[in-house]
This record gives C-alpha cells, structure tokens and sequence, in this order.
C-alpha cells in the first residue's frame, strides 16, 4: 500500500529567509505527488502537482517542488517565506490508475513564520 | 464560480446518535469524495461517489455511508456515532477522467467540524 511520510511536525522560519518542507512516499510504480496547503478554518488548497515529465515543477504563491525517484521525495521549497504562508503542509500521493479521488495524505507539516 | 460548499459548518452530536453532511460540487464537476480528518492529520479517503453510485471506498466501517444525488451533490451519513468520529469532514470534487489529466484536480471545500461527546 502506498502511503506518505513528512518527518517534520512543525517547522519556524523567519519572514524572508527559504523554506523546505520534506515529503518522502512509499509507492510500487511511479506516482502521482500533490501538495496541499490548509489554513486555519480552510479546506485544502492544491500548491502544485506532479504527474510525469519535468522533475522540478512549479505552484502558486511561489512554490516549487522536485521528484527525486532515487530518494522517493518530493521536497516543496519557497526561497523568500512572507508571513501569509503560515499554516498546515500536507504531501499526497495518489495511484497511477484510475481516477484522483483516493489519494493518501502525510500528517503534515505546521509552518510557522516569526516577523 | 462557487467553489465546493458543505454544510453545516460545525455541529455537536453525543454518541450512538446519527448525523448527515452536505456537500454541493464545484459547478462542471461530477464526481465527489469525502475524508475525515482527525486532528493532528492528514484527510483520510472514505469513499468516492460518482453517476450516484458508490466507486471507491476506504477502510471505514459501514456505519459511514453515502448518496450521490441526480444534481452531483453529495451527503455523507455516520450512524451510532462514536467518539473517535469527532473530527473535520472534507468533500472534494473532481472531474471523472483518468490521469494524468489535469481535470480530476481534487478541489476541496471547507469543511464540516463534527464533534462527538
């Protein structure tokens, strides 16, 4: 069964300096990856996505990610945090078949930005 | 464009009773899925309804059940409600098409908090 590891329960990062939120998967086949962002009192809002192609892929608000097959990650990075990005991180990832409905979510990651 | 709707926002049952959620799609969309997510993780898969049908279903018990309606909107029912279904019920909607394409994006809405006591 696949499933999604984000080792960091809670990362601090002071406003302007880069961030990098881990994501590690466990999958027989390639997978495809998501990140989602979740606000206080929000739903999920999807970063970006990877489904094949280009290893470095780039979202809204100014973030990226890259899919290292040999590492199973999909690390998401921002170089300039602003205070608006704090909230909740979570990594997905769903099966290659099918449609998108199941996907499997990390227990995320709290980002908090200090001034 | 409403994005997903659900309601009601936040609600407060005691156990053994039964509860139902709302949900309305994203306009286009025709396919729609319901999680739970616990506190302090991630969103869960609990099943998958599309043409009013049942498609795919997580590992949750029967006493999580659904309906799809003719208009795409959905609702999730939990019965004898236990303590540990205390948590945020997302609905998310898509639309049916295989990867990759890019259209079966989840999009998810706010949410339901169901607090068991």
């Amino acid at each position: 069964a696949q499933s999604v590891t984000q080792p960091d329960i809670h990362i601090t990062v002071s406003e302007g300096a880069s961030l990098e939120l881990r994501c590690n998967y466990s999958y027989g086949a390639t997978p495809y990856l998501f990140w989602y962002v979740q606000s206080p009192g929000q739903g999920l809002q999807l970063l970006l996505k990877y489904f094949s192609g280009d290893t470095l892929v780039q979202g809204i608000k100014g973030f990226e990610a890259e899919f290292k097959r040999s590492q199973s990650s999909f690390n998401l990075r921002k170089p300039s945090v602003h205070w608006s990005d704090a909230a909740e991180y979570f990594c997905a990832v769903a099966p290659d078949t099918g449609t998108a409905s199941k996907l499997t979510f990390g227990t995320g990651t709290r980002l908090q930005v200090t001034l | 464009d409403a994005g997903v709707t659900q309601s009601p926002t936040h609600l407060i049952k005691t156990r053994g009773q039964q509860v139902t959620l709302r949900c309305s799609p994203k306009s286009g969309h025709d396919t729609v899925s319901w999680y739970q997510q616990a506190l302090g993780q991630g969103p869960q898969f609990i099943f998958q309804y599309y043409e009013e049908e049942e498609r795919q279903r997580g590992n949750f018990p029967d006493r999580f059940s659904g309906h799809q309606f003719p208009n795409y909107s959905s609702e999730l029912n939990v019965n004898a409600l236990l303590l540990g279904d205390s948590a945020l019920y997302l609905c998310a909607s898509s639309l049916a098409q295989l990867y990759p394409s890019g259209a079966n994006v989840l999009t998810f809405g706010a949410g339901s908090r169901l607090t068991v006591l």
